[in-house]
């Protein structure tokens, strides 16, 4: 059964603390997505990989990072430089010319 | 600077009544349109796309208008079903592909039975 999986589904962490947020594929998509989504905001676009140890910022990568060392495996950390880290963050992935597939995403509370 | 936007965050109808839902946008680059929906604590799924070339993509019960001289397009669902309750995405890209999306805000669809 492919998908998307994104775990946790909920996350709490402490201000000031690092935390990573899991995203697998195992749909052998190319391309991998982190958004963010805030109440009252659209998707808004972290970061993206095309292709395995390759990624580029999006419209909002500050105080983010991430890796792409499998091609089923695109990791989102959020650092303590991230102003306002609690949001809820999805996961997508496509393959070229096709629209995205989402996870079902991680809620993420800091406090 | 909100390159596309849903002006409505929500809309109720009544079930089998048409639903119209609409977005706005203001990058000329634009030129290949999505609609997703999205139910509660669950990822946003794919439902219709409209490229540049065309005005008109219809799938089902859904159907999407696109307006280039107006820069708008809208997404019909005609009849309207309970199950169609859910926030819809309204996203656009410069390019043929799915990816390197801009979204607008999402409009609440409620179908009243």
């Amino acid at each position: 059964d492919g998908g998307i999986t994104q775990s946790p589904k909920y996350l709490f962490r402490k201000e000031g603390q690092n935390v990573t947020l899991s995203c697998e594929q195992n749909l052998n998509h190319d391309a991998m997505y982190w958004y963010r989504q805030d109440p009252g905001q659209g998707l808004r676009l972290i970061y993206y990989s095309q292709i395995v140890n390759d990624f580029q910022k999006g419209d909002i990568a500050e105080g983010y990072s991430v890796s792409r060392e499998k091609k089923e495996s695109f990791p989102l950390t959020v650092t303590s430089a991230q102003k306002n880290p609690t949001a809820f963050y999805l996961c997508a992935s496509s393959l070229r010319n096709s629209p995205l597939h989402f996870g079902n995403g991680t809620r993420l509370t800091v406090t | 600077d909100q390159q596309v936007k849903q002006n409505s965050p929500s809309l109720s109808v009544q079930e089998g009544r048409i639903s119209i839902l609409n977005c706005d946008y203001t990058n000329s680059m634009f030129d290949y349109f999505l609609w997703y929906k999205k139910y509660p604590a669950e990822g946003p799924t794919f439902l219709i796309s409209i490229s540049s070339i065309k005005d008109k993509n219809e799938d089902g019960r859904f159907t999407v208008f696109l307006n280039k001289s107006a820069k708008h397009l809208s997404l019909h669902i005609v009849p309207s079903q309970p199950g169609d309750s859910a926030v819809y995405f309204c996203a656009a890209t410069p390019g043929s592909s799915g990816s390197r999306l801009t979204f607008g805000e999402g409009t609440q669809l409620t179908v009243n039975p």
